[in-house]
Formats: structure tokens, sequence, C-alpha cells
């Protein structure tokens, strides 16, 4: 089955810095990959995703590439800000996996003002 | 606010006990996954529903189960609780049985599980 491997685990930034997170996934079938922010005592929420017929995608100060044949994809936050703070997880769909997904372990960002 | 419901938010319990999380999806969404979040484990897909069916099947305990009613809401029943099984429970929903044609999948508030 799929395997998604995601890092950093943590990662520290100043206000205004850019952060990037990436993840490396097994299977090459698959072809949706989702990137989910999770608040403290809250559910994950989508904030942007990709599929495997485009490299790139952004939306305002959210961008996310994607590279099928190395088989890696990373999420870039620009200007980050201090309510970007919380839990990222990339995640991978599609192919023999279908609907579910496969999360990586998460990437706890901290911004400081 | 995802559109998808989640009942109860929290849940203490005994070791041995039989719990059942609620799951009601986005209106018109036919499909349920279940998962569970737990911080040796991460979060994992557990099984999912498509009007009524089950759909795939992941890392589910032979002691988990789940349903999906006609009115398309879900239950996950976990029977014989160990501490072990203390967790996060998450439910989302899609229209279609995957992820084609640009679906997504929306994650409830998800149910916290103590297991005492």
């Amino acid at each position: 089955g799929e395997n998604v491997e995601q890092h950093p685990s943590t990662l520290s930034v100043q206000e205004g810095d850019s952060a990037v997170i990436k993840c490396t996934y097994s299977d090459s079938a698959s072809n949706y990959f989702p990137w989910y922010k999770q608040e403290l005592g809250k559910g994950p929420q989508l904030i942007i995703d990709i599929r495997s017929n485009v490299g790139e995608k952004k939306d305002q100060r959210i961008a996310v590439t994607l590279n099928k044949t190395a088989k890696h994809f990373s999420l870039h936050i620009t200007e980050t800000q201090p309510e970007d703070s919380a839990v990222y997880f990339c995640a991978g769909a599609g192919g023999t996996s279908y609907g579910k997904l496969t999360f990586g372990q998460g990437t706890i960002l901290t911004v400081h003002p | 606010d995802s559109g998808v419901t989640q009942t109860p938010k929290h849940l203490i319990t005994a070791t041995g006990q039989r719990v059942t999380l609620r799951c009601s999806p986005r209106s018109g969404d036919l499909s349920v996954y279940w998962y569970q979040q737990s911080l040796d484990q991460g979060l994992q897909f557990l099984i999912q529903y498509y009007n009524g069916e089950e759909r795939a099947k992941g890392n589910i305990l032979e002691r988990f189960s789940a349903q999906q009613f006609p009115d398309l809401h879900s239950e996950l029943n976990l029977s014989s609780l160990e501490l072990g099984d203390s967790a996060l429970y998450f439910c989302a929903s899609t229209q279609t049985p995957g992820l084609a044609g640009g679906e997504t999948q929306y994650f409830g508030p998800g149910t916290r599980l103590l297991v005492l």
C-alpha cells in the first residue's frame, strides 16, 4: 500500500518568513495529494490540494508543488503569520488506494511574532 | 465548519466496555470514511462506506465495526475497549466513492475517546 513520509516533524519560523514542508510517497499510482491544517481540538481542515496532472498550485500565501518523477510534493507558506501555527499533514490517495487518504506523520509549525 | 457532524465530542469509558460513535456526512455526500488519530500511530484510515455498503477497509481491529444507515449517517462501534484505543476518531465524507472529479474529503470535528 501507499506510504507517505513527511519532514520536518517540527518547524519554527519568525513571522514573515517562509515555511516549507516536504513529503514523499511510495505508490506511483497515487494521483491526489491534499494538505490539511489541524488546530488544537479540531478536525483536519483542507488548505490546498493538487492532482497529478498539475505541477504546481497556488492559493494566496500557500502553494503546493508536485514532482511525480521523484514522488515528492511540498507545501510552501509565504509571509507566515502567528495564526499559521498548527499541525500540518500531507496525504496521498488514488490509484490502488482509491478514496482512502494515507497521511504523513505531521509537522508542528510554530510562527513566532 | 465542514458540514460533517460527529457525536459525542468526548467519551470517557472503562476497559472492556463498548461505545458507539456517530457521524453525519455533509448534505449530498454518500461516502463516509473513518480515521483514528493517536500519538503513536498518527492519522490512520479505518474503514469506508458508500451508500450503505462497505467500500474499503484499512487497519481496523476485529473489535471495531461500522455501518452506514439508509439516511447515510454512519456509526463506528468499538468493543472490548483497551487503554490503547484512546484516541481521536474522525469521520470524513465525499459525494462519490473515490476522489475523482475534483472531490476532496471534509473532516468532522472528531470524537475524543478516553479509555480508563
